[in-house]
């Protein structure tokens, strides 16, 4: 069966400071793999996604980045914290190429900032 | 561009009276509709999808191609609905893998 690791659960980073954010997709191959962030009032907010290594495509312009270094792991990441990074965030997969595909999402990680 | 509305931050029914969750969307192609849902402490999962044309849960969504939209709708409401709705938004793969969430909207069942 296919599980979906995210880690760690939560973080307190002081502003300024890097981060990293991993994502790993177990007992599937080629997945789709996404970042959202949940925040209050907002919804689900997509920030990035990704078809294959190396594939990242960015909706939200910001103090942010992912990237795709092996088939099923997706990394967040960011050169310096600002407070407003402070959020839910959620990494989900869905299988390539199918119709009506369910996504599948992690524990997501309680990322705040100080 | 795709995008999708979720009038309703907040619904509050009365147990045993209808629900109704609301969603438009935005786009240009064919596209794949769904409803997940997360209950209290518990990971987001899909609650249907529009081209099964089924009921989970008592739930139902039925895609509106004309008025753009996929409201979910249930006959009597039961506590245990209690949780936050989220309306997705599907290319359909093949090219397409983006997948675009409403903002949700949380139900409240009062007993």
């Amino acid at each position: 069966s296919q599980t979906i690791h995210q880690w760690p659960a939560t973080l307190v980073q002081p502003v300024g400071s890097p981060l990293s954010l991993e994502c790993t997709v177990e007992g599937t191959s080629n997945p789709n793999l996404y970042w959202y962030r949940q925040a209050a009032g907002r919804g689900l907010q997509l920030l990035f996604y990704s078809v294959g290594i190396g594939q990242i495509s960015s909706e939200v312009p910001q103090n942010l980045s992912a990237s795709r270094p092996q088939d099923r792991q997706f990394i967040l990441s960011s050169k310096k914290l600002l407070l407003s990074d402070s959020g839910f965030y959620l990494c989900a997969w869905t299988r390539q190429g199918f119709l009506s595909t369910e996504a599948f999402f992690g524990q997501g990680t309680r990322l705040t900032v100080v | 561009a795709q995008r999708v509305t979720q009038p309703e931050k907040l619904l509050s029914v009365f147990k045993g009276a209808p629900v109704e969750l609301k969603c438009n969307y935005s786009y240009s192609g064919s596209p794949e509709l769904f409803w997940y849902v997360q209950y209290s402490r518990q990971r987001l999962q899909l609650l249907l999808r529009h081209i099964s044309r089924e009921s989970i849960k008592g739930f139902t969504a039925d895609l509106n191609k004309g008025e753009t939209s996929f409201h979910l709708k249930k006959p009597f409401a039961q506590e245990e609905d209690s949780a936050m709705y989220y309306c997705a938004l599907g290319g359909g793969g093949f090219g397409n893998e983006k997948l675009t969430f409403g903002t949700g909207t949380r139900l409240t069942i009062i007993p």
